[in-house]
């Protein structure tokens, strides 16, 4: 297993268009975290799976934002109608309950134009 | 609420050296769990130690240590003998509830000097 892979590694777009990300946890691992970080500050939580359940979302995940955990495998986190505001980075984490450590992947670095 | 602060936004240290990195947090559950991360410029984050609640002694992994102090909630990185690619941004977290999620601290840029 190779950790946790995030794709894209980069995305740039426009002001108002949709993007989705995708995270790929290591693979037995059930519970999925996504958090956003933007220039010089700590991550913040967004949300997080067990399986494929969504069982808690930050205030912060507006009705823009989405994710998906089918069949509990890989996620993904999509945003619809970019805002400046948006530009950040995306982390995802993965471990395995109850008493796994969490890794994470490298990032997806979002900015919005 | 949980809370984490990390007091130091940025950190100078010699070469060899040790530094400590202070954090403390806020939190009204008996079970919890302290974690430090490292980000470098690529920004991913790396795991460098873990320290329960319950743990009576004080984690170390390596050149990392934890210093502990369950009464006055704080939970200090030690870096011994410091290296050039210690340099990076450093959070301290805390696993939250039974969801486990993360709360993190604001961070610790730390520059080690030759």
């Amino acid at each position: 297993d190779t950790g946790v892979s995030q794709d894209p590694r980069h995305k740039i777009t426009k002001r108002g268009q949709n993007v989705t990300f995708r995270c790929d946890p290591i693979s037995e691992h059930n519970r999925l975290y996504w958090y956003r970080q933007t220039l010089g500050q700590g991550p913040e939580f967004l949300t997080y799976f067990q399986n494929e359940a969504q069982l808690e979302k930050s205030r912060l995940l507006s009705d823009r934002f989405s994710a998906e955990r089918p069949k509990g495998s890989f996620s993904t986190l999509e945003i619809q109608r970019t805002e400046q505001g948006d530009s950040a980075m995306y982390l995802c984490a993965s471990r395995q309950d109850p008493s796994g450590g969490y890794t994470f992947g490298s990032g997806t670095r979002l900015t919005v134009v | 609420a949980q809370k984490i602060t990390q007091t130091q936004p940025g950190m100078f240290v010699q070469e060899k050296e040790a530094v400590t990195l202070d954090c403390t947090y806020d939190t009204s559950d008996q079970s919890y769990g302290l974690f430090w991360y490292k980000q470098p410029s690529s920004g991913e984050m790396i795991f460098l130690i873990y320290q329960g609640s319950y743990d009576e002694q004080n984690a170390t992994e390596g050149r990392y240590s934890l210093n502990f102090q369950k009464a006055r909630k704080s939970a200090n990185l030690v870096i011994s003998a410091s290296q050039l690619g210690d340099s990076a941004m450093y959070f301290c977290a805390m696993r939250e509830g039974w969801g486990g999620k993360l709360i993190f601290g604001q961070g610790t840029e730390l520059s080690v000097k030759p």
